[in-house]
Protein backbone atom coordinates (compact mmCIF):
# COMPACT_ATOMS: atom_id res chain seq x y z
CA UNK A 1 0.00 0.00 0.00
CA UNK A 2 1.33 3.16 -0.73
CA UNK A 3 -1.00 5.63 0.83
CA UNK A 4 -0.69 8.17 3.71
CA UNK A 5 0.25 5.55 7.12
CA UNK A 6 -0.23 6.71 10.73
CA UNK A 7 0.42 4.81 13.50
CA UNK A 8 -0.74 4.01 16.09
CA UNK A 9 -4.64 3.93 15.15
CA UNK A 10 -5.56 4.19 18.78
CA UNK A 11 -4.28 5.45 21.84
CA UNK A 12 -5.39 5.75 25.17
CA UNK A 13 -3.91 8.04 28.07
CA UNK A 14 -3.52 9.73 31.29
CA UNK A 15 -3.91 12.54 31.51
CA UNK A 16 -0.08 14.54 32.32
CA UNK A 17 1.54 11.95 30.06
CA UNK A 18 3.22 12.33 26.35
CA UNK A 19 2.06 10.85 23.44
CA UNK A 20 3.79 10.74 19.96
CA UNK A 21 2.25 9.63 16.58
CA UNK A 22 3.54 9.27 12.98
CA UNK A 23 3.05 9.90 9.91
CA UNK A 24 4.54 7.95 6.75
CA UNK A 25 3.15 9.85 3.41
CA UNK A 26 3.22 9.47 0.22
CA UNK A 27 6.83 8.78 -1.00
CA UNK A 28 6.92 11.31 -3.91
CA UNK A 29 5.22 14.07 -1.88
CA UNK A 30 7.20 16.76 -0.54
CA UNK A 31 4.24 18.60 1.47
CA UNK A 32 2.94 17.09 5.14
CA UNK A 33 0.19 18.57 6.66
CA UNK A 34 -1.48 17.69 10.36
CA UNK A 35 -5.27 18.00 11.27
CA UNK A 36 -7.04 17.59 14.32
CA UNK A 37 -10.66 16.26 14.01
CA UNK A 38 -12.99 16.39 17.01
CA UNK A 39 -16.67 15.01 16.49
CA UNK A 40 -19.12 16.75 14.22
CA UNK A 41 -15.94 18.57 12.97
CA UNK A 42 -13.73 19.55 9.81
CA UNK A 43 -10.49 19.13 10.04
CA UNK A 44 -8.23 21.91 12.05
CA UNK A 45 -5.05 22.76 10.58
CA UNK A 46 -2.63 22.74 12.77
CA UNK A 47 1.06 22.17 10.56
CA UNK A 48 2.67 21.80 7.29
CA UNK A 49 6.15 20.71 6.50
CA UNK A 50 7.91 21.32 2.88
CA UNK A 51 9.85 18.76 2.54
CA UNK A 52 11.88 19.13 6.70
CA UNK A 53 10.96 22.62 6.84
CA UNK A 54 7.69 23.65 9.27
CA UNK A 55 6.57 26.57 7.47
CA UNK A 56 3.80 27.29 9.23
CA UNK A 57 1.92 26.31 12.95
CA UNK A 58 -1.81 27.12 13.92
CA UNK A 59 -2.58 29.02 16.92
CA UNK A 60 -4.11 25.92 17.83
CA UNK A 61 -0.35 24.14 18.19
CA UNK A 62 0.43 25.29 21.67
CA UNK A 63 3.47 24.91 23.21
CA UNK A 64 2.77 21.18 24.07
CA UNK A 65 2.65 20.35 20.67
CA UNK A 66 5.75 19.56 18.91
CA UNK A 67 5.91 18.11 15.64
CA UNK A 68 8.96 17.31 12.73
CA UNK A 69 9.91 16.02 9.62
CA UNK A 70 13.62 15.45 10.64
CA UNK A 71 14.63 13.82 7.01
CA UNK A 72 11.54 15.10 4.93
CA UNK A 73 10.32 11.46 5.19
CA UNK A 74 8.44 11.01 7.92
CA UNK A 75 6.95 13.04 10.43
CA UNK A 76 6.03 12.56 14.28
CA UNK A 77 3.59 14.63 16.34
CA UNK A 78 4.53 15.14 19.85
CA UNK A 79 1.84 16.22 22.92
CA UNK A 80 2.78 16.78 26.28
CA UNK A 81 1.22 16.73 29.21
CA UNK A 82 -1.76 15.53 27.93
CA UNK A 83 -5.32 17.17 28.24
CA UNK A 84 -8.86 15.84 28.21
CA UNK A 85 -9.07 18.16 25.55
CA UNK A 86 -6.27 16.93 23.12
CA UNK A 87 -9.21 13.70 23.15
CA UNK A 88 -9.20 14.07 19.26
CA UNK A 89 -8.65 12.29 15.78
CA UNK A 90 -4.83 13.72 14.60
CA UNK A 91 -5.03 13.41 11.12
CA UNK A 92 -2.04 13.41 8.51
CA UNK A 93 -2.35 14.16 4.73
CA UNK A 94 0.48 14.81 2.08
CA UNK A 95 0.57 16.73 -1.30
CA UNK A 96 2.68 17.23 -4.12
CA UNK A 97 3.87 20.91 -4.69
CA UNK A 98 3.97 22.52 -8.22
CA UNK A 99 2.56 25.21 -10.24
CA UNK A 100 0.22 23.68 -11.96
CA UNK A 101 -0.97 21.06 -9.11
CA UNK A 102 -3.87 21.80 -7.44
CA UNK A 103 -2.46 20.40 -3.77
CA UNK A 104 -4.57 17.30 -3.51
CA UNK A 105 -4.50 15.89 -0.53
CA UNK A 106 -4.21 12.75 0.92
CA UNK A 107 -5.25 11.54 3.94
CA UNK A 108 -3.97 9.05 6.20
CA UNK A 109 -6.74 6.93 8.37
CA UNK A 110 -5.68 9.25 11.67
CA UNK A 111 -4.84 8.32 14.90
CA UNK A 112 -7.43 8.72 17.81
CA UNK A 113 -6.57 9.57 20.76
CA UNK A 114 -8.61 9.47 24.20
CA UNK A 115 -7.16 11.28 27.10
CA UNK A 116 -8.42 9.90 30.57
CA UNK B 1 -16.71 36.28 6.72
CA UNK B 2 -15.74 32.43 4.97
CA UNK B 3 -18.23 30.06 5.12
CA UNK B 4 -19.07 26.93 3.79
CA UNK B 5 -22.35 25.71 4.42
CA UNK B 6 -24.00 21.79 3.18
CA UNK B 7 -27.09 20.39 2.72
CA UNK B 8 -29.22 18.68 4.13
CA UNK B 9 -27.60 17.95 7.15
CA UNK B 10 -28.28 13.90 6.91
CA UNK B 11 -29.95 11.83 3.99
CA UNK B 12 -31.19 8.14 4.20
CA UNK B 13 -32.15 6.59 1.22
CA UNK B 14 -32.49 3.55 -0.51
CA UNK B 15 -29.92 1.33 -2.23
CA UNK B 16 -29.73 2.11 -5.86
CA UNK B 17 -31.59 5.61 -5.69
CA UNK B 18 -29.79 8.50 -7.05
CA UNK B 19 -29.53 11.47 -4.39
CA UNK B 20 -27.76 15.13 -4.48
CA UNK B 21 -26.06 16.93 -2.35
CA UNK B 22 -25.96 20.79 -1.83
CA UNK B 23 -22.85 23.12 -1.25
CA UNK B 24 -22.62 26.98 -1.11
CA UNK B 25 -19.92 28.51 -0.08
CA UNK B 26 -19.02 32.22 0.73
CA UNK B 27 -14.71 32.20 0.34
CA UNK B 28 -12.92 34.86 -0.87
CA UNK B 29 -10.10 34.33 -2.79
CA UNK B 30 -11.31 31.07 -4.66
CA UNK B 31 -8.91 28.39 -5.69
CA UNK B 32 -10.68 25.34 -5.94
CA UNK B 33 -13.60 23.39 -4.65
CA UNK B 34 -13.26 19.47 -3.26
CA UNK B 35 -15.70 17.02 -2.09
CA UNK B 36 -14.46 14.41 0.29
CA UNK B 37 -15.91 11.03 1.24
CA UNK B 38 -15.34 10.39 5.38
CA UNK B 39 -16.76 7.15 6.41
CA UNK B 40 -16.60 7.02 10.69
CA UNK B 41 -13.21 6.95 12.19
CA UNK B 42 -11.60 7.12 8.94
CA UNK B 43 -9.65 9.59 6.98
CA UNK B 44 -11.41 11.55 4.20
CA UNK B 45 -10.81 10.23 0.98
CA UNK B 46 -10.99 12.68 -2.32
CA UNK B 47 -13.82 12.23 -4.52
CA UNK B 48 -13.30 15.27 -6.41
CA UNK B 49 -11.52 18.56 -6.98
CA UNK B 50 -12.56 21.64 -9.31
CA UNK B 51 -11.00 25.20 -10.04
CA UNK B 52 -13.27 27.63 -11.47
CA UNK B 53 -13.01 26.72 -14.68
CA UNK B 54 -14.62 23.33 -14.57
CA UNK B 55 -17.87 22.58 -14.33
CA UNK B 56 -18.18 19.19 -13.97
CA UNK B 57 -16.25 16.36 -12.83
CA UNK B 58 -17.16 12.86 -12.18
CA UNK B 59 -15.35 9.86 -10.55
CA UNK B 60 -17.07 6.74 -11.27
CA UNK B 61 -20.83 7.20 -9.71
CA UNK B 62 -20.18 10.25 -8.10
CA UNK B 63 -20.48 13.61 -10.36
CA UNK B 64 -19.69 17.52 -8.95
CA UNK B 65 -21.10 20.34 -10.27
CA UNK B 66 -19.71 23.74 -9.76
CA UNK B 67 -21.40 27.31 -10.58
CA UNK B 68 -18.33 29.39 -9.65
CA UNK B 69 -20.71 32.92 -10.58
CA UNK B 70 -23.31 31.20 -7.39
CA UNK B 71 -20.67 30.09 -5.53
CA UNK B 72 -22.79 26.98 -5.44
CA UNK B 73 -21.33 23.27 -5.70
CA UNK B 74 -23.11 19.94 -6.18
CA UNK B 75 -22.56 16.09 -5.62
CA UNK B 76 -24.61 13.71 -7.53
CA UNK B 77 -24.68 10.31 -6.38
CA UNK B 78 -25.92 7.38 -8.87
CA UNK B 79 -27.25 4.06 -8.04
CA UNK B 80 -26.10 4.10 -4.96
CA UNK B 81 -24.62 1.25 -2.52
CA UNK B 82 -24.22 -0.01 0.65
CA UNK B 83 -20.64 1.16 0.91
CA UNK B 84 -22.15 4.68 -0.03
CA UNK B 85 -22.53 5.28 3.67
CA UNK B 86 -20.24 8.22 4.88
CA UNK B 87 -20.11 12.17 5.76
CA UNK B 88 -19.68 13.96 2.57
CA UNK B 89 -18.25 17.04 3.00
CA UNK B 90 -17.65 20.12 0.70
CA UNK B 91 -14.18 21.90 1.39
CA UNK B 92 -13.40 24.96 -0.19
CA UNK B 93 -9.68 26.15 -0.52
CA UNK B 94 -9.57 29.58 -0.56
CA UNK B 95 -5.60 30.52 -1.12
CA UNK B 96 -3.24 30.02 -3.91
CA UNK B 97 -3.24 26.53 -5.49
CA UNK B 98 -1.45 23.59 -4.10
CA UNK B 99 -1.75 25.66 -0.39
CA UNK B 100 -3.93 23.20 1.98
CA UNK B 101 -3.47 25.81 4.91
CA UNK B 102 -6.09 27.61 3.93
CA UNK B 103 -9.18 25.06 3.74
CA UNK B 104 -12.24 26.02 4.68
CA UNK B 105 -14.13 22.96 5.40
CA UNK B 106 -18.26 21.99 5.34
CA UNK B 107 -19.60 19.87 8.48
CA UNK B 108 -20.37 17.46 6.08
CA UNK B 109 -23.65 15.98 4.59
CA UNK B 110 -24.04 12.23 6.66
CA UNK B 111 -25.60 9.64 4.24
CA UNK B 112 -27.04 6.94 4.97
CA UNK B 113 -27.95 4.02 2.42
CA UNK B 114 -30.45 1.36 3.52
CA UNK B 115 -31.05 -1.56 1.80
Amino acid sequence: DTGVSQNPRHKITKRGQNVTFRCDPISEHNRLYWYRQTLGQGPEFLTYFQNEAQLEKSRLLSDRFSAERPKGSFSTLEIQRTEQGDSAMYLCASSRNGQRNTGELFFGEGSRLTVL
Amino acid sequence: KNQVEQSPQSLIILEGKNCTLQCNYTVSPFSNLRWYKQDTGRGPVSLTIMTFSENTKSNGRYTATLDADTKQSSLHITASQLSDSASYICVVSGSCAGNNRKLIWGLGTSLAVNP
